[in-house]
């Protein structure tokens, strides 16, 4: 067990662009969140999946983005035509049913 | 509406000196409850969680905190600081809906300075 994996951990793009993000979480876990933390602040939830369904999106979560947990494993967030609002430190974690939430390091993205 | 404060952006204390960071959470039920420990660039380390039970809970590091129902409040606490302690602090209350699993509501966080 290693843990909960993000990829990258930095991103730097321009405004306008496509980004894709991967978590691996733990393999146990059924439960998989994504979190969006900017600098000065907590995270902030953004989806949640259980196995592969997508059960439930904050409204912090535009049309821009999608995440997907293809086979209830590994988990990606893309945002689409990114924008500098964007910039922030993008969280994944992994939990088996309502244990605790074991989180990823992040990857850190910067729009330019 | 489900919330955490920490009231405390800063916090500096010497190295050796007690310590205690505070959280107010406001949740319409039982709450899970957590301390998370960031260091600068990096992700969350859960330090330790209330779910049920024994009010005072232990956690890694030398770290505790106790969940006090009256005053809505789970503060962390250590007796003696360590320069490696110097991070940021996050706690964080869930879950919000039970069968949409725990994600977690974060306080804004504490950013603890630790002077030699």
């Amino acid at each position: 067990d290693t843990g909960v994996s993000q990829n990258p951990r930095h991103k730097i793009t321009k405004r306008g662009q496509n980004v894709t993000f991967r978590c691996d979480p733990i393999s146990e876990h059924n439960r998989l969140y994504w979190y969006r933390q900017t600098l000065g602040q907590g995270p902030e939830f953004l989806t949640y999946f259980q196995n592969e369904a997508q059960l439930e999106k904050s409204r912090l979560l535009s049309d821009r983005f999608s995440a997907e947990r293809p086979k209830g494993s590994f988990s990606t967030l893309e945002i689409q035509r990114t924008e500098q609002g964007d910039s922030a430190m993008y969280l994944c974690a992994s939990s088996f049913k309502n244990t605790e939430a074991f989180f990823g390091q992040g990857t850190r993205l910067t729009v330019v | 509406a489900q919330s955490v404060t920490q009231p405390d952006i800063h916090i500096t204390v010497s190295e050796g000196a007690s310590l205690e960071l505070r959280c107010n959470y406001s949740y319409g039920a039982t709450p899970y409850l957590f301390w998370y420990v960031q260091s600068p660039g990096q992700g969350l380390q859960l330090l330790l969680k209330y779910f049920s039970g024994d009010t005072l809970v232990q956690g890694i590091k030398g770290f505790e905190a106790e969940f006090k129902r009256s005053q809505s409040s789970f503060n962390l606490r250590k007796p003696s600081v360590h320069w490696s302690d110097a991070a940021e602090y996050f706690c964080a209350v869930g879950p919000l809906g039970r069968e949409y699993g725990n994600k977690l509501v974060f306080g804004a966080g504490t950013i603890l300075r630790v002077k030699s």
